[in-house]
């Protein structure tokens, strides 16, 4: 059974940026996408990205583009989500998901993400 | 593109529940549905349409035709109670599009 663990919570000034890493263990992340799904307090759920890791290839949401890096270590099985430019609306739960067709079968238990003077 | 989810629905335990998801010929799209409990991660409790995952109770199945696609839980319980989301990709886009999600309460 694949699980993903993500990294810790993490408390960022405006206009820092944010690194969240996602582990696959029970199973290589290789063969699949990791998608990158954000939640703020009391909202939907919202695509963020996504990242082919054998291949290195890279999808990001309009609304992201230009200060979102999605990277993955294959040796290590883990993808990782960089965030630039943090604002008070990036202060939310995000969640890698690995990619079953174009759904998401395995999620990481979510990395909160606060943004606070 | 968008999908439209009712805000809530409620249903007594042991009846049904049917939740939708509306979008513009969304019968052409492969839907995927997710429960979430409070502070927990989303669960994927149906894909492309009307599959289970293993360990998805039967009682959760779905559908999809025309502009409406629904995810339909039979014999509730209160183990049930949670958010739904509808989920497609847009190959227009090349994006993935959740909807606004449904909280099911169980009376």
């Amino acid at each position: 059974q694949v699980q993903l663990v993500q990294s810790g919570a993490e408390v960022k000034t405006p206009g820092s940026s944010v690194k969240v890493s996602c582990k696959a263990s029970g199973g290589t992340l290789n063969t699949y996408t990791i998608n990158w799904v954000r939640q703020a307090p009391g909202q939907g759920l919202q695509y963020v990205g996504r990242i082919i890791p054998v291949l290195g290839i890279t999808h990001y949401a309009q609304t992201f583009q230009g200060r979102l890096t999605i990277s993955a270590d294959k040796s290590s099985s883990t993808t990782f989500l960089e965030l630039t430019s943090l604002t008070s609306e990036d202060m939310a739960f995000y969640y890698c998901a690995r990619g079953l067709g174009n759904g998401f079968d395995f999620w990481g238990q979510g990395t909160l993400v606060t943004v606070s003077s | 593109y968008v999908l439209t989810q009712p805000p809530s629905v409620s249903v007594a335990p042991g009846q049904t529940a049917t939740l939708t998801c509306g979008g513009n010929s969304i019968g052409s799209n492969s839907v995927h549905w997710y429960q979430q409990r409070p502070g927990q991660a989303p669960v994927l409790v149906v894909f492309d349409d009307s599959d289970r995952p293993s360990g998805i109770p039967e009682r959760f199945s779905g559908s999809n035709s025309g502009n409406t696609a629904t995810l339909t839980i039979s014999r509730v319980e209160a183990g049930d109670e949670a958010d739904y989301y509808c989920q497609v990709w847009d190959s227009t886009s090349d994006h993935i599009v959740f909807g606004g999600g449904t909280k099911l309460s169980v009376l």
